[in-house]
């Protein structure tokens, strides 16, 4: 069966501080992979989006930058924090165009 | 500008009652819709889908309707439990491949059932 790992769940970085998240999939190949990010009012935004390792596409121009070294992973990343990067980050997989399933998510804040 | 919209941050309501959450979407290119139920410091899960073929699809206590016309779809909850509590995410989709079948969220409503 396909499973979602994201880790960690709770992280507390200081502002202008690097940040890396990591999204791996099992039981899949070839998925489809995401990044959103939930913050207060904001609902689900989609941050960045891959289908292919090295192939990322960028939804919202930001303090952030998405890698997918290896098919089944991929890791979010920021070279500096800003306060408005707090939030509840979740990665996401999809066999196909219809439908995602979500990892637990990261309670990312930024002080 | 907002293609998939909730209108309601929040709805509370009677335990054993109905609930119902809307939603409401700008492009007409929107094909496939689904809602997502989301508990606290935990990543949404599915929960019920429509496609623009259909006007209604049921499954146990949930029903999602769908108003092209309108542009308007809603989740029925019948009867509302209090382990219904979460915040439900509405999404769409194009199905066009363009965007490879990225889903837009609405900003989510928070439904709280009262015992």
């Amino acid at each position: 069966s396909q499973t979602i790992h994201q880790w960690p769940a709770t992280l507390v970085q200081p502002v202008g501080s690097p940040l890396s998240l990591e999204c791996t999939v099992e039981g899949t190949s070839n998925p489809n992979l995401y990044w959103y990010r939930q913050a207060a009012g904001r609902g689900l935004q989609l941050l960045f989006y891959s289908v292919g390792i090295g192939q990322i596409s960028s939804e919202v121009p930001q303090n952030l930058s998405a890698s997918r070294p290896q098919d089944r992973q991929f890791i979010l990343s920021s070279k500096k924090l800003l306060l408005s990067d707090s939030g509840f980050y979740l990665c996401a997989w999809s066999p196909g165009p219809l439908g995602y399933t979500f990892g637990s998510g990261t309670r990312l804040t930024v002080v | 500008d907002q293609q998939v919209k909730q209108n309601s941050p929040s709805l509370s309501v009677q335990e054993g009652r109905i609930s119902i959450l809307n939603c409401d979407y700008t492009n007409s290119m929107f094909d496939y819709f689904l809602w997502y139920k989301k508990y606290p410091a935990e990543g949404p899960t599915f929960l019920i889908s429509i496609s623009s073929i259909k006007d209604k699809n049921e499954d146990g206590r949930f029903t999602v309707f769908l108003n092209k016309s309108a542009k308007h779809l809603s989740l029925h909850i019948v009867p509302s439990q209090p382990g219904d509590s979460a915040v439900y995410f509405c999404a769409a989709s194009s199905g066009d491949g363009g965007s490879q079948g990225n889903l837009i969220f609405g900003k989510g409503t928070k439904l709280s059932v009262k015992p």
